[in-house]
């Protein structure tokens, strides 16, 4: 049930990109990107909720293949600040719980 | 509104305590969910409100673990008899439940180390 993230850690040099994916084996009825930092809690990226969707703002995007049940989250001409783990958190349709994969690791360098 | 806000951040307790952990989430949220995140891994569920009325419950939540929400405004999380794999980071979110799924957002956790 859980969301299946790839790739499980990345490391960039600052101004490159990245993508990472999650996928699910059930039907789902949206998706969330969180970042988490050391220490700190999950904050919220975005949601999407339809199939075929795409949100961004500033330089991470992201896109939610209903059909395949995948999305994937992109972070283009990365910064120090996108460091951190990325979640993807999936809602199963006819489903209000929000279940999160295991985390994909990004780590930018200057 | 601040947020989210847990208290208290930090516990240290010996095996076989009972600990309680309360979750403030903001105050136009009626939906309510704790979650338990361990080093390396993503938030796992264990339980959600809507307003007063607990509607999950996590399969992996032992009879230890209990939740309340008895105002449908904040929550508490009470684990009994704990034991060392109990030690965790609980995380409490909130959101609003509209026509659609909203993003939850996330208090700062309780870490629980148990000794």
């Amino acid at each position: 049930q859980q969301p299946v993230q790839s790739p499980q850690a990345v490391i960039l040099r600052e101004g490159e990109d990245a993508v990472i994916n999650c996928s699910s084996s059930k039907a789902l009825y949206s998706v969330h990107w969180y970042r988490q930092k050391h220490g700190e809690a999950p904050v919220f990226l975005m949601i999407l909720l339809k199939g075929g969707e795409q949100k961004g703002h500033d330089k991470i995007s992201a896109s939610f293949n209903e059909k395949k049940q995948q999305s994937s989250l992109y972070l283009t001409a990365s910064q120090l600040s996108y460091s951190g783990t990325y979640f993807c958190g999936t809602v199963p349709a006819g489903g209000f719980k929000t279940i999160f994969g295991a985390g994909t690791r990004l780590f930018v360098k200057a | 509104d601040t947020g989210v806000s847990q208290d208290p951040r930090h516990k240290i307790t010996k095996r076989g305590q009972n600990v309680t952990f309360r979750c403030d989430p903001i105050s136009e949220h009626n939906r309510l969910y704790w979650y338990r995140q361990t080093l390396g891994q993503g938030p796992e569920f264990l339980t959600y409100f809507q307003n007063e009325a607990q509607l999950e419950k996590s399969r992996l939540l032992s009879d230890r673990f209990s939740a309340e929400r008895p105002k449908g405004s904040f929550s508490t999380l009470e684990i009994q008899r704990t034991e060392q794999g109990d030690s965790a980071m609980y995380l409490c979110a909130s959101s609003f439940s509209g026509e659609m799924n909203t993003e939850a957002f996330f208090g700062q956790g309780t870490r629980l180390t148990v000794v």
